[in-house]
């Protein structure tokens, strides 16, 4: 296994079109975690899975973000029309219960910029 | 929301030096965690607290969750060049409550001179 995966590494898109970004998790881990990551800050959280049910999705920026888990295993986060404020690093992350917060492995990422 | 502050905000020191940031929230935390982060990767986990007035350390790395819950530090001994990047600091639970989700501070950008 070779840790949280991201793809694509980087997305371009055009103001007003839906991107989707995803995330596949180390493969033992049941916790999925969506982060945002704009220039100069911190990581925001946005939102959570455990197995396929999503827990909190109240932190969402907008109704234009959602995401899924349908069988457990991958997720995918989806904004719909992009604004250029949506540009940003958006980091997935997995743990289990077993582990605790040495088991919380962060992705590399996905820098979507919006033009 | 919760807020945590998080200060310096950068430091430039020599190799060799040893290092302080911490990290203030007018929040009680149930977990304090420490990553670090290079340019164009996720954090990584350094240290993780739990429990009021723990001291853990991980090598040149030493950290504290305060004992008022809204506080911790991090120290790093004999700095090296492959310290150099961003490091911040996270906290779960507490007065805030419900996501399973880390809030973070801004980040303390760690850079040094040889």
């Amino acid at each position: 296994d070779t840790g949280v995966s991201q793809n694509p590494r980087h997305k371009i898109t055009k103001r007003g079109q839906n991107v989707t970004f995803r995330c596949d998790p180390i493969s033992e881990h049941n916790r999925l975690y969506w982060y945002r990551q704009t220039l100069g800050q911190g990581p925001e959280f946005l939102t959570y899975f455990q197995n396929e049910a999503q827990l909190e999705k109240s932190r969402l920026l907008s109704d234009r973000f959602s995401a899924e888990r349908p069988k457990g295993s991958f997720s995918t986060l989806e904004i719909q029309r992009t604004e250029q404020g949506d540009s940003a690093m958006y980091l997935c992350a997995s743990s289990s219960d077993r582990e605790g917060y040495y088991g919380y492995t962060f992705g590399s990422g996905t820098r979507l910029t919006v033009v | 929301g919760q807020q945590l502050n998080q200060s310096p905000q950068s430091m430039f020191i020599q190799e060799g030096e040893d290092v302080s940031m911490n990290c203030t929230s007018s929040s009680i935390f149930n977990t304090w965690l420490w990553y670090k982060q290079d340019p164009g990767e996720g954090p990584v986990l350094l240290i993780a607290l739990y429990k009021a007035g723990e001291l853990t350390s991980n090598g040149r790395l030493t950290a504290q969750f305060g004992i008022t819950r809204k506080d911790s530090f991090l120290n790093i001994s004999a700095s090296i060049p492959s310290d150099v990047g961003i490091y911040f600091c996270a906290g779960r639970g507490g007065s805030g409550g419900g996501a399973d989700g880390l809030t973070f501070g801004k980040g303390t950008h760690l850079i040094i001179q040889p």
